[in-house]
């Protein structure tokens, strides 16, 4: 079974300082990472994906992610925040399955507030 | 707008009624499911649907009844909630495997009373 936990339910960071939302999993073989932002009354949009490659995986919205095995995280960052970043995130996990579709795991979501 | 539509938006409805849920993708996905999002809850992965057949079931109750009669549409039958079951239904869709990721429908929130 596969697992994906988000320990902060709400993060406050003041705009303009860099943020970071943590996620971890747990996987049984190699893991395709998600990162999903919903905003209020909004279906889940995406932000990024790790899949194999480099560690360090760039997306939407100035958005970057650090994928650690060792560590297994996937934790969100970006440099600067802005308010409009205040919303709900989401990390998920899917084990690679050698094809057919796969339902993705996802945290309870973290709220990330920005305070001007 | 997504590519994933999902009509109601909202749906207000009584124990004893039936009713349903649609979503519609017109991405050439293969693949379409249905998540429940409660408040304070992980997303639960209720049906996968994949090249219209049905994949997975996670242990939803009876009560829900999926119906996907081609690659584009995908229905949730509802009959006897419960009051626990308001929440936002969400509708996804991607290309076979999980690796390209999903696309959400914008959900249809769900009141039972």
């Amino acid at each position: 079974a596969q697992s994906v936990a988000q320990p902060e339910d709400q993060v406050k960071v003041a705009e303009g300082n860099p943020l970071t939302v943590k996620c971890t999993y747990s996987v049984s073989g190699n893991p395709y990472l998600f990162w999903y932002v919903q905003y209020p009354n909004r279906g889940l949009q995406f932000l990024l994906k790790y899949i194999t490659g480099d560690n360090l995986v760039k997306g939407s919205y100035g958005f970057e992610a650090e994928f650690n095995k060792s560590q297994t995280s996937f934790h969100l960052k970006k440099p600067s925040a802005l308010v409009s970043d205040s919303a709900l995130y989401f990390c998920a996990v899917s084990a690679y399955s050698g094809g057919g579709a796969d339902g993705l795991t996802f945290g309870k979501g973290t709220h990330l507030i920005i305070q001007p | 707008e997504t590519g994933v539509t999902q009509t109601p938006r909202h749906l207000v409805m009584g124990m004893t009624n039936k009713k349903s849920l649609k979503c519609e993708q017109h991405l050439g996905h293969n693949a379409m499911y249905w998540y429940k999002q409660s408040a304070k809850k992980p997303l639960e992965l209720m049906f996968v649907y994949n090249f219209k057949e049905q994949t997975e079931n996670n242990s939803v109750p009876s009560r829900f009844s999926p119906e996907c009669p081609n690659s584009s549409h995908l229905f949730l039958h509802l009959h006897t909630l419960q009051p626990e079951d308001s929440a936002l239904y969400l509708c996804a869709s991607s290309p076979m495997t999980a690796i390209y990721g999903y696309t959400f429908g914008s959900g249809t929130r769900l009141t039972v009373v």
